[in-house]
């Protein structure tokens, strides 16, 4: 499978700010997709990383709240803006690298704390 | 109503016995099941796929699919402490996988 590395890894924020995290997958996927895990949660869909196109965004997630860009198949950045402590999560990268039905990789995500 | 239910556990099974883990989905229309294993402060890690109706096994790891009863399990044989995890439950829903809240399985020596 792909490997995918993220940074950066955890990150310590003030409110206010915005950070940027980063996805790079060592070969060319047909998706990516970025997930939240809020502490002791499971998993939850931010939004879909198109190439070359505007982000897919999932029910209570905003394009002004979290923009991502895909510039090509290998790939993509997450930023959180306007942080509050409710934005401290992990944030992890995935990407499939088959069929529609294939199962997703991830990244080893990014802890961020935000104070 | 949530899209994909499992228990939320704690699950505990001594060592060597067999762990049974459920999971029940809403959308009848999903086609593609996974489990992922994760552990403590790591990222998940998938660990079995399953696309019919039936049983499929692989090592220790029996996934289990019931689409008539919206329904999938994962069966571990032979528990062993390092299986100590949270066991996440994924639904392929129009190329999007949506999770389980997971189960907390704990296996004591």
């Amino acid at each position: 499978s792909a490997v995918i590395s993220q940074k950066p890894s955890r990150d310590i924020c003030q409110r206010g700010t915005s950070l940027t995290i980063q996805c790079q997958v060592d070969s060319q996927v047909t998706m990516m997709f970025w997930y939240r895990q809020q502490p002791g949660q499971s998993l939850t869909l931010i939004a879909t990383a198109n190439q070359g196109s505007e982000a897919t965004y999932e029910s209570g997630f905003v394009i002004d709240k979290f923009p991502i860009s895909r510039p090509n198949l290998t790939f993509s950045t997450l930023t959180v803006s306007n942080m509050s402590p409710e934005d401290s999560s992990i944030y992890l990268c995935s990407v499939r690298t088959g069929a529609n039905n294939s199962p997703l990789h991830f990244g080893n995500g990014t802890r961020l704390t935000v104070t | 109503q949530k899209e994909v239910e499992q228990n939320s556990g704690p699950l505990s099974v001594p060592e060597g016995a067999i762990a049974s883990l459920n999971c029940t989905y809403s959308d009848r229309g999903s086609q593609s099941f996974f489990w992922y294993r994760q552990y403590s402060g790591k990222s998940p890690e998938l660990i079995m796929s399953i696309y019919s109706n039936g049983d499929k096994e692989d090592g220790r790891f029996t996934a289990q699919l019931n689409k008539a009863s919206q329904y999938v399990s994962l069966l571990i044989r032979d528990s062993q402490p390092s299986d100590s995890a949270t066991y996440l439950c994924a639904v392929n829903q129009g190329g999007k996988l949506i999770f389980g809240q997971g189960t907390e399985l704990s296996v004591k020596p």
